[in-house]
């Protein structure tokens, strides 16, 4: 597609249930990274795909956040018996091979509510 | 104490004013510098991209680094009101690998 596409764009969630958020990057784009906004915070690094694979998942905050890339193309993210410090706005960018960082192109996120 | 250093703001200004928003940073090993912009609801776009220390200009907005001092700006001219929005610095120490850090962002307002 043209752009990045996040699916859902909102999410109500009670505490307790697994949610999964969808990233369609832009077409070719081998790389892809989730970040995490919380409100009235900068953007923190989750997770890091090159093709399938994650070299760097270092910013999962633990172990019920997990991600996987199938087919060099979409990404889900799942989180697992959401806790309330959870909600926040969750975004995905990708970058084509050999692109510099400066080429990020970013999706509109998924805003997460846990109740 | 965070890698990257952003007043949250919020900063309101008249349309026409000069804006300055900054970041403070503590890793040396970073040499790429940019600035996004974000609209409400939306995700980051870049707006700067600047490569080690020095200036950049690109029409109203000029982004300056200075790995000395490990500070960087980004300066507005004759602000608009379609320029409200929060504007995050980002940085990173690879050209093309891993992540960006980010500071926490400035909320901009300018009043017509």
């Amino acid at each position: 597609g043209a752009g990045v596409s996040q699916s859902p764009s909102n999410k109500v969630t009670e505490k307790g249930k697994d949610v999964e958020l969808r990233c369609d990057p832009i077409s070719g784009h081998t790389a892809l990274y989730w970040y995490r906004q919380s409100l009235g915070q900068g953007l923190e690094f989750l997770i890091y795909f090159q093709g399938n694979s994650a070299p760097d998942k270092s910013g999962l905050p633990s172990d019920r956040f997990s991600a996987e890339r199938t087919g060099g193309s979409v990404s889900t993210l799942t989180i697992q018996r959401t806790q309330q410090e959870d909600s926040a706005v969750y975004l995905c960018a990708s970058l084509s091979k050999g692109g510099a960082n400066y080429g990020y192109t970013f999706g509109s996120g998924t805003r997460l509510t846990v109740v | 104490q965070k890698e990257v250093e952003q007043d949250p703001g919020p900063l309101s200004v008249p349309e026409g004013a000069i804006v300055s928003l900054n970041c403070t940073y503590s890793n040396s090993a970073f040499q790429y510098f940019m600035w996004y912009r974000q609209y409400s609801r939306k995700g980051p776009e870049l707006l700067m991209y600047t490569y080690s220390s020095g200036n950049k200009e690109d029409g109203r907005f000029t982004a300056q680094v200075d790995k000395s001092s490990k500070y960087i700006s980004l300066f507005i001219r004759d602000s608009q009101p379609s320029d409200s929005a929060t504007y995050l610095c980002a940085m990173s120490a690879k050209s093309n690998t891993g992540k960006l850090i980010f500071g926490q962002g400035t909320t901009l307002q300018v009043k017509p």
